[in-house]
């Protein structure tokens, strides 16, 4: 069975723009969950959608957004990037995202914002 | 917040056994995780501990737990060249309501030398 796929891998914007990146779940998984990784700060949970929903959310400027389609597939939304920003954003996976429901991260989409 | 604290690297030579250590400081924590990562690549669960629980065996991987002290631990028996990675302990509960949204320790990178 394929496995989380994000795209695209590698990404360079300028400030000020804006950026969305795309997650595929694994078939049949219904939570998607997207955490930011930075040399300084480390990983950190930006949101977390099940059925179209945001569920759960971290402690990010509004700047950061995302939504999720029926067929889970989600994308998330950064506007006015900042030098910042510039991160691997990773998204994982998984059925229902409750209890020990396994997360399945992807590969990842690194933005460089110059 | 949740905040949870890893030594940043250990090196150990193959056929040794590693132990990456790890505390958090969360007492509802509900979840603790092992991850993985490769270079260029996502993250991989490798391990979880209920927080009832003391110790995990899993082949070679082993996970202690003291509650009490909010310090958990990786031993890695054995330790080969393909184990060269960063390790990540995490930590959810289901305060949150789900337990997608997980907190990271800052990783710890092992150095397998011959």
């Amino acid at each position: 069975k394929a496995g989380v796929t994000q795209t695209p891998r590698y990404l360079i914007k300028t400030r000020g723009q804006q950026v969305t990146l795309s997650c595929s779940p694994i078939s049949g998984h219904r939570s998607v969950s997207w955490y930011q990784q930075t040399p300084g700060q480390g990983l950190q949970f930006l949101f977390e959608y099940f059925s179209e929903t945001q569920r759960n959310k971290g402690n990010f400027p509004g700047r950061f957004s995302g939504r999720q389609f029926s067929n889970s597939r989600s994308e998330m939304n950064v506007s006015t990037l900042e030098l910042g920003d510039s991160a691997l954003y990773l998204c994982a996976s998984s059925y229902t995202g409750t209890g020990i429901d396994e997360q399945y991260f992807g590969p990842g989409t690194r933005l460089t914002v110059t | 917040g949740e905040d949870v604290e890893q030594s940043l690297f250990l090196s150990v030579r193959e056929g040794d056994s590693s132990v990456i250590n790890c505390t958090y400081t969360d007492s509802s924590s509900t979840y603790l995780y092992w991850y993985k990562q490769e270079p260029g690549a996502g993250l991989q669960l490798l391990t979880y501990i209920f927080s009832n629980m003391d110790m995990k065996q899993d082949q070679r991987l082993t996970v202690l737990l003291n509650k009490k002290d909010k310090h958990l631990s990786l031993r890695i028996a054995d330790t080969q060249t393909g184990d060269s990675a960063i390790y990540f302990c995490a930590e959810s509960n289901t305060n949150t309501g789900t337990a997608s949204k997980l907190t990271f320790g800052t990783g710890t990178r092992l150095q397998v030398t011959l």
